[in-house]
């Protein structure tokens, strides 16, 4: 079965310093891996995702996160945060290779920015 | 412009009362989906459709029903029988293919019943 494991509802950073959200997954096959972005009041918008090839993968907004195998991670980051950054983020993971196959989401994380 | 339209934002139901939400898409997929959202708890699928004319059951289907006549459209209806409505609605749509295949969403209704 898979599952997807956000560490940390909530983060707090000051502007312009480095953002770490953390994503740990669970799956029996080769899985890909996404991360949303949701404003306030607002659908999921999709940063970036993981596919298969390279294992850093560089999304929209400044984005990017690696794809490690060995301790099962997926996190995100941002070299200096922005204000407009703060959100929620959402990590999903879908074991399977079509569509069809079920995506799970993380809990989310809240990302707050601290002048 | 490509995309999926829910509609209403925002709707205010009494209990008892059966409500149906909108969500219609315009980017040809064959996909469609509902979520229900609550703070803390993520995304949890209420029912998904593969075809049209087809549906199956989420984790959480008790007390909601849909349908899937049009490709486009895939209305949800919380029915009087879901003990605690109240929450955020989101549709997500998604193109046959590739497990790399990503959902996209809706902008969200949120229903509140008192």
């Amino acid at each position: 079965a898979q599952s997807v494991t956000q560490l940390g509802s909530h983060v707090s950073v000051s502007e312009g310093a480095l953002v770490l959200l953390r994503c740990n997954y669970s799956s029996s096959v080769p899985p890909y891996l996404f991360w949303y972005v949701q404003y306030p009041n607002q659908g999921l918008q999709l940063l970036l995702k993981y596919t298969t090839g390279a294992t850093l993968v560089k999304g929209i907004n400044g984005f990017e996160a690696e794809f490690k195998k060995s301790e099962t991670s997926f996190h995100l980051t941002k070299p200096s945060a922005h204000m407009s950054d703060a959100a929620e983020y959402f990590c999903a993971v879908r074991a399977g290779y079509s569509s069809a196959s079920k995506i799970i989401f993380g809990s989310g994380t809240r990302l707050s920015i601290r002048p | 412009d490509g995309g999926i339209t829910q509609s209403p934002k925002y709707l205010f139901r009494k209990e008892g009362q059966n409500v149906t939400l909108s969500c219609e898409q315009n980017l040809n997929h064959d996909a469609m989906y509902w979520y229900r959202q609550d703070p803390g708890q993520g995304l949890r699928l209420i029912y998904y459709s593969q075809i049209v004319n087809d549906f199956q059951k989420g984790d959480i289907a008790e007390g909601y029903s849909v349908s899937r006549e049009k490709k486009e459209s895939f209305p949800l209806t919380v029915t009087s029988a879901q003990k605690n409505p109240t929450a955020f609605y989101l549709c997500a749509s998604t193109l046959e293919g590739p497990g790399s295949s990503p959902l996209h969403f809706g902008n969200g209704t949120r229903l509140t019943v008192t």
